[in-house]
């Protein structure tokens, strides 16, 4: 079974500041995938980066970054000079490497505020 | 531009009321999911199409009826349902079996209130 925490309901920043978003989780597979996802008030979930448990390099897309430690299973989201539009919910999720189950494990997610 | 593209995007019905929720993408997926989701929680999955067969139902009410008619679009019809079936509901498209890196793509939703 696999497991995705999130464990900040909420999170405020000023705009142009960096802001970490906190991923762990839990599973028995030997290989996987993280994703993260934005959902902004509109509904639409975007999907942003992804971090697969092989990589020896931590992801990076533009102004978001994956701080991932394996070691600790977590894989925490970083978007760096924060702007308005970033405020959305922030959802981590998880799914096994291929051959197994892929459907994926979504976490509570993260309400994110850019503060101007 | 969402590739995927869920039709209508409010719909507000009765508790007796017959309505569907359309879905659809071009391009070339061939798993099509439908998931609920709750105001700040996270998107739960309803049903899972592959090849335009049904391969998981997430034991989910009878009033709730999906149907994939080819390999681009995805309905899911709605019969006598109740105030707690009142949320967004999202469809979402995939490569299948997907590789590793390849995520879900997922439409702006259709938020349904029932009366």
């Amino acid at each position: 079974a696999q497991k995705i925490t999130q464990t900040q309901p909420g999170m405020f920043v000023q705009e142009k500041e960096a802001v970490t978003l906190d991923c762990t989780y839990d599973t028995s597979d030997p290989s996987y995938g993280l994703f993260w996802y934005k959902q902004p008030s509109s509904g639409e979930m975007i999907f942003l980066i992804y971090q697969g448990s092989y990589d020896q390099q931590n992801a990076t897309e533009g102004r978001y970054s994956l701080n991932f430690q394996k070691a600790r299973k977590s894989a925490n989201l970083v978007i760096s000079a924060s702007q308005l539009g970033d405020s959305a919910m922030y959802f981590c999720a998880m799914r096994p490497a291929s051959g197994g189950s892929y459907i994926p494990t979504f976490g509570r997610g993260t309400s994110l505020i850019v503060h101007p | 531009d969402t590739e995927v593209t869920q039709t209508p995007k409010h719909l507000v019905m009765g508790m007796t009321n017959k309505k569907s929720l359309k879905c659809e993408q071009h391009m070339g997926h061939r798993a099509m999911y439908w998931y609920k989701q709750k105001a700040k929680k996270p998107p739960e999955l309803m049903f899972v199409y592959s090849y335009e067969k049904l391969s998981i139902n997430e034991s989910v009410p009878s009033r709730f009826s999906p149907e994939c008619p080819n390999s681009s679009l995805l309905n899911l019809h709605l019969h006598a349902l109740q105030p707690e079936d009142s949320a967004l509901y999202l469809c979402a498209s995939g490569i299948f079996p997907p590789g590793d890196n390849q995520p879900q793509h997922f439409g702006d939703g259709t938020r349904l209130s029932i009366l």
